[in-house]
């Protein structure tokens, strides 16, 4: 019963590279989210994929972010031309498919972004 | 939107002591609050959730108690342990027709001390 699946665990990029972070849901999940943490902060929602959708993404920077969760496989998080300010831990969390009322989101262990 | 605001931000407490953190919410459509535990380079974990039909719940030595008239709502641990140690948060999920978005609280760091 594997739960949510994040990798790599961690990252380390220069200035202007790209960053590629992967999220696998728990198994029937078809619901994923994605949260910012800054050290000593809490978790920032960016964006609300359901497969092959985006369905919110109200909290994901307008430029050098997107998020996509196609069909088959993991759904990815990528930054490009990455700045310090985006070292951060990156965690995903997946529901099941929502039939009424708000369902639980579980997290996967993140993954942690340095930027040089 | 939303927001959360989480007291204290850290606690000490001595082994067997309780421990009680509180979250405030703005938004009255808020209907889910779920708490989650973290430890050091790991993710939220889920302790325990309660839902605004729901006055207080309790789960062994943890419980959640929630004032929809006042919108706050608070994590109680009794009989503490040092492997209760870590980071807690608090969300609200409001309900949307765009699902269930958590804001979260900006954490409390707990110390159990032996």
């Amino acid at each position: 019963n594997a739960g949510v699946m994040q990798n790599p665990r961690h990252l380390v990029r220069r200035r202007g590279q790209e960053a590629r972070l992967r999220c696998s849901p728990v198994k029937g999940h078809s619901h994923v989210y994605w949260y910012r943490q800054l050290p000593e902060e809490g978790l920032k929602f960016m964006v609300y994929l359901q497969k092959e959708n985006i369905i919110d993404e109200s909290g994901m920077p307008k430029e050098r972010f997107s998020a996509e969760f196609p069909k088959e496989g993991p759904s990815i998080l990528r930054i490009q031309q990455v700045v310090r300010g985006d070292s951060a831990a990156y965690f995903c969390a997946s529901s099941p498919a929502s039939s009424g009322g708000t369902k639980t989101q579980y997290f996967g262990p993140g993954t942690r972004l340095l930027v040089l | 939107g939303e927001n959360v605001e989480q007291h204290p931000s850290t606690l000490s407490v001595q082994e067997g002591d309780s421990a009680v953190i509180k979250c405030t919410y703005s938004d009255s459509a808020s209907n889910y609050f779920p708490w989650y535990k973290q430890e050091l380079g790991k993710g939220p974990q889920l302790i325990i959730d309660i839902r605004s039909n729901v006055g207080e719940k309790k789960d062994q030595r943890i419980a959640v108690t929630l004032n929809k008239t006042a919108k706050h709502f608070s994590l109680h641990i009794t009989e503490t342990q040092p492997e209760d140690s870590a980071v807690y948060f608090c969300a609200a999920s409001p309900t949307s027709f765009l699902g269930n978005q958590f804001y979260f609280g900006t954490g409390t760091s707990l110390t159990v001390i032996p």
